[in-house]
Order: C-alpha cells, then sequence, then structure tokens
C-alpha cells in the first residue's frame, strides 16, 4: 500500500529560525514529489515539484531534498517568518495520482 | 485570469439530499481530480478524469458520482449514499507533472 507520512504533525517556531519538515513514503516507484502549502480554509498551493531523477529544489528560502531510495524528502525553510505559517503538505505522484501526506502545521511567532 | 473555480465556498445540505458541487478550470488541462480533506488527514482522491467523457474512481468513490461532459468543469455530486459527507472538497487540475488546485468547498450535512 502507497503510503505517506509527514513528521512533526505541528510545529512552533520563533521568528528567524531555520526548520526542516519531514516526508517518507512506502513506495519508492515515483515519478516526482511535490510540496505544497495550505492556509486555512483555503485550496494548495504549490511550493516546489521534484522530479524523480533530481535530488532537490530551490525556491527562495524554500529547499527541498529527495532521496527516492530511502523513501524520503525534506523541506527546508530558511530564516522563518510569521507569514510562514500554515500547513505543509507533501504529495507523491504515482502517475495516476497523488498520494498526500496528512500534513505538517508551522506556526512562526513573532 | 486562468484558473480554477469552485462554487459555492460553503455549502449546507440536510442529510438524506443529493448534492453537487461544481468545479470549473480555465487551464485548458486535460486532468481533471476531486479530493476529500478531513480535519488531521492528507487528501484522498475521489474520482478523477484523464479526457473528456471518461472517469475513474480513485481510494473513496463509494457515494459519489461525477460527469465530464466538457473539457472545463468536472461537477462533483455527493449523494444520500455517502455516510459522512461533511468535508472540505477540493478540486484540481493537471498539466504535465503539476497539479492546481481549485479553493475547495466546505460542505456540512446535518
Amino acid at each position: 500500500k502507497q503510503e505517506v507520512t509527514q513528521i512533526p504533525a505541528a510545529l512552533s517556531v520563533p521568528e528567524g529560525e531555520n526548520l526542516v519538515l519531514n516526508c517518507s513514503f512506502t513506495d519508492s516507484a515515483i515519478y516526482n514529489l511535490q510540496w505544497f502549502r495550505q492556509d486555512p480554509g483555503k485550496g494548495l498551493t504549490s511550493l516546489l515539484l521534484i522530479q524523480s531523477s533530481q535530488r532537490e529544489q530551490t525556491s527562495g528560502r524554500l529547499n527541498a531534498s529527495l532521496d527516492k531510495s530511502s523513501g524520503r524528502s525534506t523541506l527546508y525553510i530558511a530564516a522563518s517568518q510569521p507569514g510562514d505559517s500554515a500547513t505543509y503538505l507533501c504529495a507523491v505522484d504515482y502517475g495516476n495520482k497523488l498520494v498526500f501526506g496528512a500534513g505538517t502545521i508551522l506556526r512562526v511567532k513573532s | 485570469d486562468g484558473g480554477i473555480t469552485q462554487s459555492p465556498k460553503y455549502l449546507f445540505r440536510k442529510e438524506g439530499q443529493n448534492v453537487t458541487l461544481s468545479c470549473e478550470q480555465n487551464l485548458n488541462h486535460d486532468a481533471m481530480y476531486w479530493y476529500r480533506q478531513d480535519p488531521g488527514q492528507g487528501l484522498r482522491l475521489i474520482y478523477y478524469s484523464q479526457i473528456v467523457n471518461d472517469f475513474q474512481k480513485g481510494d473513496i468513490a463509494e457515494g459519489y458520482s461525477v460527469s465530464r461532459e466538457k473539457k472545463e468543469s468536472f461537477p462533483l455530486t455527493v449523494t444520500s449514499a455517502q455516510k459522512n459527507p461533511t468535508a472540505f472538497y477540493l478540486c484540481a487540475s493537471r498539466t504535465g507533472s503539476e497539479q492546481y488546485f481549485g479553493p475547495g468547498t466546505r460542505l456540512t450535512v446535518t
């Protein structure tokens, strides 16, 4: 069964801290992996997409890595800001569908 | 502006009534998806459609139905057979490797 797990479930940090969100998946036969952000009551916004042949992707203060053989991805957020507060979802693409983790709820305190 | 629209944002129904959620996209994407999100859980796939007049069941299709008569539209009907219909419903479309999400409809059934 294809399962995606995200750790931690929730995280509260002071502004300015660097932080790491973790995602693990059971089936390594992936096409790609995508990180999304979700604000309360809203849809999902794509942050980064890593193809299965790539090791990492960067966008501004965000860096996502992928280790397909071990079934892991991390999302690194540098110099966190209160505006980063949201739920972060990891989704693994198996070709015909995305399998989502339950998300990490991030709160950045000012 | 290209994007995905879902209406209404909030929907209230009495138990035993069927209800249809709207999803429209002007991105010219062939593939469209419906997901359900419950508190503390990741998104779960209900139905998806790769092309007009064709659709497939996802992981939790029981109690739901869809149609795909036009490329732009992929409505979801929540029938009275769905045991726990209260949830946040998200529609998405896809081009290449990336999925794009609508703002969601929160359905409450009492």
